[in-house]
């Protein structure tokens, strides 16, 4: 169990390019999630993933992100066109059955997104 | 809408305190409850899990209980030290239209003073 990586740590970015994130799951967990957190405030659900299927999105996910888990391994989230409001650190989790079934989660260390 | 307060935003205690960290939601329809500490500038680590059906769960100095009815949990946190220093989470699973999202509370950071 070598735990939840993600990729890159920081990323200093300009208004209006596009940025994507890399996140590698707990190798035999099948659920990943993609949440947003901002200084202050706790962890807000994006997305989430069960194998490469995409099976839930939160309305904070804006039509300028886009997630994917191309073989149910390895996921990336992409935004487009950033904007400043978009400054936050980015978490990925893992879990082997999901919330539903009692699974915790286990969190990445994030990549932490400035947008200038 | 689920929504989940932490109260108190910040504690200092010194060391050697015991303490309890107060987590409540709004809605008692949940699948579990987890507490999850955060270092500054890092990811969450899970501490405790306590499914719906449970009323606590403990794992060395710490000890979570839940109320489902009244929408309350505690961290109860004995004998602090300095390492105990970080912000504590806390964050609900609801079954509303079987999303996996788990909804979280804001924090409590936590001091311990030497």
């Amino acid at each position: 169990d070598t735990g939840v990586s993600q990729d890159p740590r920081h990323k200093i970015t300009k208004r209006g390019q596009n940025v994507t994130f890399r996140c590698d799951p707990i190798s035999e967990h099948n659920r990943l999630y993609w949440y947003r957190q901002t200084l202050g405030q706790g962890p807000e659900f994006l997305t989430y993933f069960q194998n490469e299927a995409q099976l839930e999105k939160s309305r904070l996910l804006s039509d300028r992100f886009s997630a994917e888990r191309p073989k149910g391994s390895f996921s990336t989230l992409e935004i487009q066109r950033t904007e400043q409001g978009d400054s936050a650190m980015y978490l990925c989790a893992s879990s082997s059955q999901g919330a539903t079934y009692n699974s915790p989660l286990h969190f990445g260390n994030g990549t932490r997104l400035t947008v200038t | 809408k689920q929504e989940v307060t932490q109260i108190p935003a910040a504690l200092s205690v010194p060391e050697g305190e015991n303490l309890v960290l107060n987590c409540s939601f709004t809605d008692s329809a949940i699948y579990n409850l987890q507490w999850f500490r955060q270092d500054p500038g890092k990811g969450l680590t899970s501490l405790l899990l306590i499914q719906s059906s449970q009323r606590e769960q403990t794992s060395g100095r710490l000890n979570a209980s839940l109320d489902k009815s009244s929408g309350r949990s505690t961290l109860y946190i004995a004998a602090s030290q300095p390492g105990d220093s970080a912000t504590y989470l806390c964050a609900v699973g609801s079954p509303q239209g079987g999303s996996e999202k788990l909804v979280f509370g804001k924090g409590t950071k936590l001091t311990v003073n030497p």
